[in-house]
């Protein structure tokens, strides 16, 4: 079974550009997450579908992020303009619609150096 | 609401060691409670859960946690270290009526020889 697939891996930009990042779950897997990682911190989850609806993105700075996730299945995250502050892994996600039980899968990451 | 606290940011044992990661939980209703490693460069691995079926969870790697109820806790336990223990540590949450998943903060973990 294909895991979490991410890219780009690594990223480096300079404040007020923009970037974008693409997260491509396991197969089947209605729940897909987007989390911020800064250095020395747990995960902090940016936004959360449910096949193609959003379910929580209460913590999405969305004057600067946005997030779609086209047919339910690919999603993007985007930022425009970056700041120093959203220097961070972005790390994505995917589980089965059931329960909430489901183990969660992550990808591998993509390291975001903004400066 | 819901949140979890991690006991110590790092931690250092000897090879061959206890190793043991506290974790706390706040939640009002049944939680579901999962440990994760995250070795350098890498992104998450799920080592155990906890779904309200035993309260004693075995996970990979010789790692098992136990829920308590009364504590509040999903404290994580290895018996004895060894040197590709070395990593980070993170307890979450899901909530049984909720499917946002919450992280702790971390642990490191280092094993010494």
């Amino acid at each position: 079974e294909a895991g979490v697939a991410q890219s780009p891996r690594y990223k480096i930009i300079e404040k007020r550009q923009s970037v974008a990042f693409w997260c491509n779950p396991i197969s089947g897997h209605a729940t897909l997450y987007w989390y911020q990682q800064i250095l020395g911190q747990g995960p902090k989850l940016l936004i959360q579908f449910q096949n193609n609806g959003v379910v929580d993105d209460s913590q999405l700075p969305k004057d600067r992020f946005s997030a779609e996730r086209l047919k339910g299945v690919d999603s993007t995250l985007k930022i425009q303009p970056a700041k120093l502050e959203d220097s961070a892994v972005y790390l994505c996600a995917s589980s089965s619609y059931g329960n909430p039980g489901s183990e969660a899968f992550f990808g591998q990451g993509t390291r975001l150096t903004v400066v | 609401a819901q949140s979890v606290t991690q006991l110590g940011s790092h931690v250092s044992v000897s090879e061959g060691a206890l190793v043991l990661l506290r974790c706390n939980y706040s939640s009002s209703v049944p939680p579901y409670l999962f440990w994760y490693v995250q070795y350098p460069n890498q992104g998450l691995q799920l080592l155990l859960k906890y779904t309200s079926a035993a309260t004693l969870v075995k996970g990979i790697n010789g790692f098992e946690a136990e829920f308590k109820k009364s504590e509040t806790s999903f404290h994580l336990t290895k018996p004895s270290a060894h040197m590709s223990d070395a990593a980070e540590y993170f307890c979450a949450v899901n909530l049984s009526n909720d499917y946002k998943l919450s992280f702790g903060a971390g642990t490191t973990v280092t094993v010494r020889a």
